[in-house]
């Protein structure tokens, strides 16, 4: 069965330094998201990504952080200077149509020291 | 923002038991959807509801749709001890018959079952 692919599974960052998190969707999937869990906590909305470009975002969602998708299989999100509070997992997830549900991918742990 | 309150926190359960879980919200939502997570693992889709007072099985779980829409519950028959994990309901709210996705999740409940 097709996955959501993440990687890397864990990443480990200075304070203040740029990180990008790379999410494969499933291959024929059109909408995108993602989503992060700090430690213990449910898991929260980032952003959502339709036809090229962000379509809802949340308050957590600030300048630091932005998404892309560079070609046709990778969907990233880059935190331009990292806080120790953004320490958490980060999950990718797509779907095919709105009126599907969201596939998860297992995450990227995000350790900012 | 919207909430959802989910119940409850922790189980702690026999093996065959049967588990009861339960989201409720102050809006509404179109879609109710509940996912499991094992550690180290991102959360896995178990039943999607679109209808409100839907009622679906999927093998042991059965999950409903409140007549509301601000609600919705997840059973589990006969638990076996795989099924230890962590359960969350999301809701998803769709306006103007438009969506673009965005989940709300409730706080999970822990599940452990005692073989």
């Amino acid at each position: 069965e097709p996955e959501v692919t993440q990687t890397p599974s864990h990443q480990v960052t200075q304070m203040g330094q740029e990180v990008i998190l790379r999410c494969v969707p499933i291959s024929n999937h059109l909408y995108f998201y993602w989503y992060r869990q700090i430690l213990g906590q449910k898991v929260e909305f980032l952003v959502s990504f339709y036809n090229n470009e962000i379509s809802e975002k949340s308050e957590i969602f600030d300048d630091q952080f932005s998404v892309e998708r560079p070609d046709g299989s990778n969907f990233t999100l880059k935190i331009r200077s990292t806080k120790l509070e953004d320490s958490a997992m980060y999950f990718c997830a797509s779907k095919r149509q709105a009126d599907q549900p969201q596939h998860f991918g297992d995450g990227t742990r995000l350790s900012i020291l | 923002g919207q909430q959802l309150n989910q119940s409850p926190q922790s189980m702690f359960i026999q093996e065959g038991e049967d588990v009861s879980m339960n989201c409720t919200s102050s809006s509404i939502f179109n879609t109710w959807l509940w996912y499991k997570q094992d550690p180290g693992e991102g959360p896995v889709l178990l039943i999607a509801l679109y209808k409100a007072g839907e009622l679906t099985s999927n093998g042991r779980l059965t999950a409903q749709f409140g007549i509301t829409r601000k609600d919705s519950f997840l059973n589990i028959s006969a638990s076996i001890p795989s099924d230890v994990g962590i359960y969350f309901c999301a809701g998803l709210f769709n306006a103007g018959g438009t969506s673009y996705g965005k989940l709300t999740f409730g706080q999970g409940t822990i599940l452990t079952v005692h073989p």
